[in-house]
């Protein structure tokens, strides 16, 4: 059954620490990418993968870091440097890093921090 | 920064109206898409229109483009409760697959 999971569904953490979202992905896509949704504000671009071992910034990248050693994994961490993290995150992943392509979404994690 | 932006409306329809969402962006594209997402869960892909194509269907789903207005439209034919979901459309950027999500446009099928 393929597709792109998400985990844990629901994250709580405390003010301070940092925090690692899991995101893999078993459709052999290219691209892989991270977005923040708040409330009233759509997707919000963090980081996103066109190929393995190689990543760049998006948009909001500031208090967040990830890494793609795997084809299939993209785990984003998000650091005691972001200064809103409580939010809902969502991964996606494409068959290409080039325009044209639809993505796939995870179920999203939402994190609270406190 | 983000391209695509919907129309902010809420739609509130009985089932069996059709319901439209606009989306405009500001500068050129090579496609636009549109997603769906029902609440606290991850989106769907429902349509991509190329910028040389003016028209696409899908179903019950009829999009729009007008590049000369930079602006897309979606429309859903005789809609469901199933349908009571946040619509988003969403532009390349710079030529690769990095997308500009809009805002959302939320719509509530009644029943």
């Amino acid at each position: 059954d393929g597709g792109i999971t998400q985990s844990p569904k629901y994250l709580f953490r405390k003010e301070g620490q940092n925090v690692t979202l899991s995101c893999e992905q078993n459709l052999n896509h290219d691209a892989m990418y991270w977005y923040r949704q708040d409330p009233g504000q759509g997707l919000r671009l963090i980081y996103y993968s066109q190929i393995v071992n190689d990543f760049q910034k998006g948009d909001i990248a500031e208090g967040y870091s990830v890494s793609r050693e795997k084809k299939e994994s993209f785990p984003l961490t998000v650091t005691s440097a972001q200064k809103n993290p409580t939010a809902f995150y969502l991964c996606a992943s494409s068959t290409s890093g080039m325009a044209g392509y639809e993505q796939y979404f995870g179920p999203g994690t939402r994190l609270t921090v406190t | 920064s983000q391209q695509g932006e919907e129309d902010p409306q809420a739609l509130s329809i009985q089932e069996g109206e059709n319901a439209t969402m606009n989306c405009s962006y500001k500068t050129s594209i090579n496609n636009l898409q549109w997603y769906r997402q029902n609440s606290g869960r991850g989106l769907v892909h429902l349509i991509l229109i190329r910028s040389n194509e003016r028209e696409k269907h899908s179903g019950r789903l009829r999009v729009t483009l007008d590049t000369s207005k930079k602006s897309s439209s979606l429309l859903i034919t005789a809609s469901r409760a199933a349908d009571t979901a946040s619509y988003f459309c969403a532009t390349d950027q710079y030529g690769n697959n990095r997308l500009a999500f809009g805002k959302g446009n939320q719509v509530v099928v009644i029943p």
